[in-house]
């Protein structure tokens, strides 16, 4: 079974420029997490998706990030414009259903370095 | 904020020893408590869950969870080198499914 995967794996951006993140869950997961995990920081969550709904984004900050998943499948996460506290590792993890009883399996993260 | 609190170490135990890692959590109506381990520049990947007060065992590990207490731990007996990692206790609150994450306890095992 494939796992969560993701990509670019590594991306150094300057501040204020824009940068974009791709994640494909597990076949068959309809709920995909979009984490940040700032150095030294346990996992933050960003944003859950239930198919392609939002279950979960309170922890967005909706001014500059934006994310969407793609016929409930491949989902996309956006920062415009970056600051520098947006260095981080922004991990996607799926989980079949989503009701919190269930393993989320991670995809190997995407390190974004803001200049 | 409803938190997850970790001791951020290093715990640093013997080779063979029982490493003993402590979580304690803010939430009172939380339901389900994950332990993630989490190497080096790789990303986390779940250990063990427990949903019910008392302990939970699987091979070496064993989860312990006391709800009044609001506290969680993960016994690592027989230690070894490849134990070596940060420890993530992650907790579901009460009203959200996805998960709040401490930040993680450094563990050593020392050869």
């Amino acid at each position: 079974e494939a796992g969560v995967a993701q990509s670019p794996r590594y991306k150094i951006i300057e501040k204020r420029q824009s940068v974009a993140f791709w994640c494909n869950p597990i076949s068959g997961h309809a709920t995909l997490y979009w984490y940040q995990q700032i150095l030294g920081q346990g996992p933050k969550l960003l944003i859950q998706f239930q198919n392609n709904g939002v279950v979960d984004d309170s922890q967005l900050p909706k001014d500059r990030f934006s994310a969407e998943r793609l016929k409930g499948v491949d989902s996309t996460l956006k920062i415009q414009p970056a600051k520098l506290e947006d260095s981080a590792v922004y991990l996607c993890a799926s989980s079949l259903v989503g009701t919190g009883r269930e393993t989320q399996y991670f995809g190997p993260g995407t390190r974004l370095l803001v200049l | 904020q409803k938190e997850v609190e970790q001791n951020s170490g290093p715990l640093s135990v013997p080779e063979g020893a029982i490493a003993s890692l402590n979580c304690t959590y803010s939430d009172r109506g939380s339901q389900s408590f994950f332990w993630y381990r989490q190497y080096s520049g790789k990303s986390p990947e779940l250990i063990m869950f427990i949903y019910s007060n008392g302990d939970k065992e699987d091979g070496r590990f064993t989860a312990q969870l006391n709800k009044a207490s609001q506290y969680v731990s993960l016994l690592i007996r027989d230690s070894q080198p490849s134990d070596s990692a940060t420890y993530l206790c992650a907790a579901q609150m009460a009203g959200r499914r996805a998960l709040t994450f401490g930040s993680g306890t450094r563990l050593q095992v020392q050869p």
